[in-house]
């Protein structure tokens, strides 16, 4: 298995634009998550899924974030308009169902830059 | 909020010592986790240790948890440069498992 693929792994973007980041978790995987990732506030959780719905999207900083996930081989994390202060590392992570499938698998991650 | 913190932030030694690092946290957990995060790229699931397990070894891995004091600590010996990277604890809390909550991370260095 080629592992969680994420694209694109750098985006540089104006404010304002808005910015598509994409997933694709691991075949059989049925949660996948998306996270957050700068050096003031750590590795934030942002939302996730469970068999393709949206479980939790407590982390999702307003309005402007919005996540899918159309079927269970991709999902997109979209942010408009884009704002300097989202700059930051997202990345996607997913992992199986049951006891024994705890263990998340991160992709390489995308590095955002708004300027 | 962050849910487990680990200690110290920055770790500097030696190649051939060994390293702990010590994560707290604060509410009943169902699992803790151990992740590896390397510059520029995803972290890495090192090792799994479940609430009624006290100490678990993988390779140079040895970590402990210690549900009474709600910490657990991870020690790697005889460490390897490429051993450099950035080490986060995470927490599978007993409901709302299906999630993990990152502590802020250690950052070890190997010195050759």
């Amino acid at each position: 298995d080629a592992g969680v693929i994420q694209s694109p792994r750098h985006e540089v973007t104006e404010m304002g634009q808005e910015v598509t980041l994409r997933c694709k978790p691991i075949s059989g995987h049925d949660y996948l998550f998306w996270y957050r990732q700068t050096m003031m506030r750590g590795l934030e959780l942002l939302i996730y899924f469970n068999n393709n719905v949206p479980i939790d999207d407590s982390g999702m900083p307003e309005d402007r974030f919005s996540a899918k996930m159309p079927n269970a081989s991709f999902s997109t994390l979209k942010i408009q308009p884009s704002e300097p202060r989202d700059s930051a590392v997202y990345f996607c992570a997913s992992r199986g169902e049951g006891r024994g499938q705890e263990t998340q698998y991160f992709g390489p991650g995308t590095r955002l830059l708004v300027l | 909020s962050q849910q487990g913190e680990e200690d110290p932030q920055a770790l500097s030694i030696q190649e051939g010592e060994n390293a702990t690092m010590n994560c707290s946290y604060k509410t009943s957990i169902n699992n803790l986790q151990w992740y590896r995060q390397n510059s520029g790229r995803g972290l890495v699931h090192l090792i799994l240790i479940r609430s009624n397990e006290r100490e678990k070894h993988s390779g140079r891995l040895r970590v402990t948890l210690d549900t009474s004091k709600k910490s657990s600590s991870l020690l790697i010996t005889a460490s390897r440069a490429a051993d450099t990277a950035s080490y986060f604890c995470a927490t599978g809390r007993v409901q709302g498992a299906q999630k993990l909550v990152f502590g802020q991370g250690t950052r070890l260095t190997i010195n050759p």
